[in-house]
């Protein structure tokens, strides 16, 4: 999973709580990313962010929201407004120079509501 | 707009028999694409990409796949499969020009039998 942590590795949220997520890399990467896993549905890509504060929204950012304060962390925070967060988050990061660049990902968070 | 088609849910293949997961794309331009494999409960690992050039890409763990630009395929192979690639398989896709982000299919499932 390279130098990106991720954490908790499980979480466990109530009904009209917010939770956030972890993500620190220590790859030097420019650019992070965080997609939500269901099953059969592949990854869809919930925000991302290209440098320092800034980041823009992706496919599914409603209900979701992000910081980018330090080029180490991109923490996501799943609001109460998202109706369905049961899902497994994957947060990844690259270096945005060159298009052709792999993303890194990081072990996931696996966020359940009670 | 650009897609990734994974057209098999599944793969079932015995132990020391190639084994072949698909790919077709649809990109503006030319694209740059992307194999990843994902174990249980565990982040993406990157396993090989297309850039240019040799329409045959090699990767990590014997795994090779074939650009076919006429077909729109990717198509991820091996010689021979171990009961240790049994995994789950995603291809990704992103234009060659301006910025996009990287869109994954929903998957293979890879099921390697001993």
């Amino acid at each position: 999973d390279g130098g990106i942590t991720q954490s908790p590795k499980y979480l466990f949220r109530k009904e009209g709580q917010n939770v956030t997520l972890s993500c620190e890399q220590n790859l030097n990467h420019d650019a992070m990313y965080w997609y939500r896993q269901d099953p059969g549905q592949g990854l869809r890509l919930i925000y991302y962010s290209q440098i320092v504060n800034d980041f823009q929204k992706g496919d599914i950012a409603e209900g979701y929201s992000v910081s980018r304060e330090k080029k180490e962390s991109f923490p996501l925070t799943v609001t109460s407004a998202q109706k369905n967060p049961t899902a497994f988050y994957l947060c990844a990061s690259s270096t945005p120079s060159g298009r052709y660049n792999e993303q890194f990902f990081g072990p996931g968070t696996r966020l359940t509501v009670l | 707009a650009q897609s990734v088609a994974q057209p098999e849910d599944q793969v079932n293949v015995a132990e020391g028999n190639p084994l072949t997961v698909k790919c077709t794309y649809s990109v503006s331009g030319n694209p740059y694409l992307f194999w990843y494999v994902q174990y249980p409960n565990r982040g993406l690992q990157f396993l090989l990409k297309y850039i240019t050039g040799d329409n045959l890409v090699k990767g990590s763990y014997g795994f090779e796949a074939e650009f076919n630009k006429s077909q729109t395929s990717f198509h991820l192979k091996k010689p021979s499969a171990l009961v240790s690639d049994s995994a789950l398989y995603f291809c990704a896709v992103r234009r060659d020009s301006g910025y996009s982000t990287l869109t994954f299919g929903k998957g293979t499932m890879l099921l390697v039998s001993p």
